[in-house]
């Protein structure tokens, strides 16, 4: 199975700055086959990109995403105090489809 | 809009069986979409188990399959979990939610609110 690693683990920033999380898979995700999901503590996880780069309704232009291969990147360009919040990348190219173990973006 | 509720024991015991089920609202389970089992242990990440289509075919991780077994009702517009022979390892969050894509090469959205289940004598 592709395993897929997220990092940092922690991200301390404050609002206002930007964020850049990484997600590494372990073996190519194919058709960049990718999604992104934001999780807030006692919540369900949220989708906020598929296909690697293209945002689910109603997720602002804020979030994007790149990448493709074995290397994907989540970039929130500008930090809300909404978004503080797990970040979750999974891949569904290959069965079984897998989640990375998150990154938390925390209030410095 | 669609929206999923999980239900079901919250406090399961060792080697018995979990069950939970899954109502959808807002949208008909024979849409043409598959519908997946996704569970969390308490403070770590996610886990995919498995999804169903409304036909009743079904995709599942292979490191549960022994396990596990997802079935849909339409006629109740809501599809179900079972999860064998669990131990402590099983407790988790589990959610529901739909699926996009086929078979187990999917991604999710939306999920329901999760519900946790116990494993414990």
């Amino acid at each position: 199975e592709i395993v897929l690693t997220q990092s940092p683990g922690t991200l301390s920033l404050s609002p206002g700055e930007g964020a850049t999380l990484s997600c590494r898979a372990s073996q190519s995700v194919s058709s960049s086959y990718l999604a992104w999901y934001q999780q807030k503590p006692g919540q369900a996880p949220r989708l906020l990109i598929y296909g690697a780069s293209s945002r689910a309704t109603g997720i602002p232009d804020s979030f994007s995403g790149s990448g493709s291969g074995t290397d994907f990147t989540l970039t929130i360009s500008r930090l809300e105090p909404e978004d503080f919040a797990v970040y979750y990348c999974q891949q569904y190219g290959s069965s079984p489809l897998t989640f990375g173990g998150g990154t938390k973006v925390e209030i410095k | 809009q669609v929206q999923l509720q999980e239900s079901g024991p919250g406090l399961v015991k060792p080697s018995e069986t979990l069950s939970l089920t899954c109502a959808v609202s807002g949208d008909s389970i024979s849409s043409g979409y598959y519908w997946g089992w996704i569970r969390q242990p308490p403070g770590k990440g996610l886990e995919w188990i498995g999804n169903i289509y409304h036909s009743g075919s079904t995709d599942y991780n292979p490191s549960l399959k022994s396990r596990v077994t997802i079935s849909v009702d339409t006629s109740k517009n809501h599809f179900s979990l079972k999860l064998s022979s669990v131990t402590a390892a099983d407790t988790a969050v589990y959610y529901c939610a739909r699926a996009y894509g086929s078979g187990s090469y999917c991604w999710f959205d939306p999920w329901g609110q999760g519900t946790l289940v116990t494993v414990s004598s």
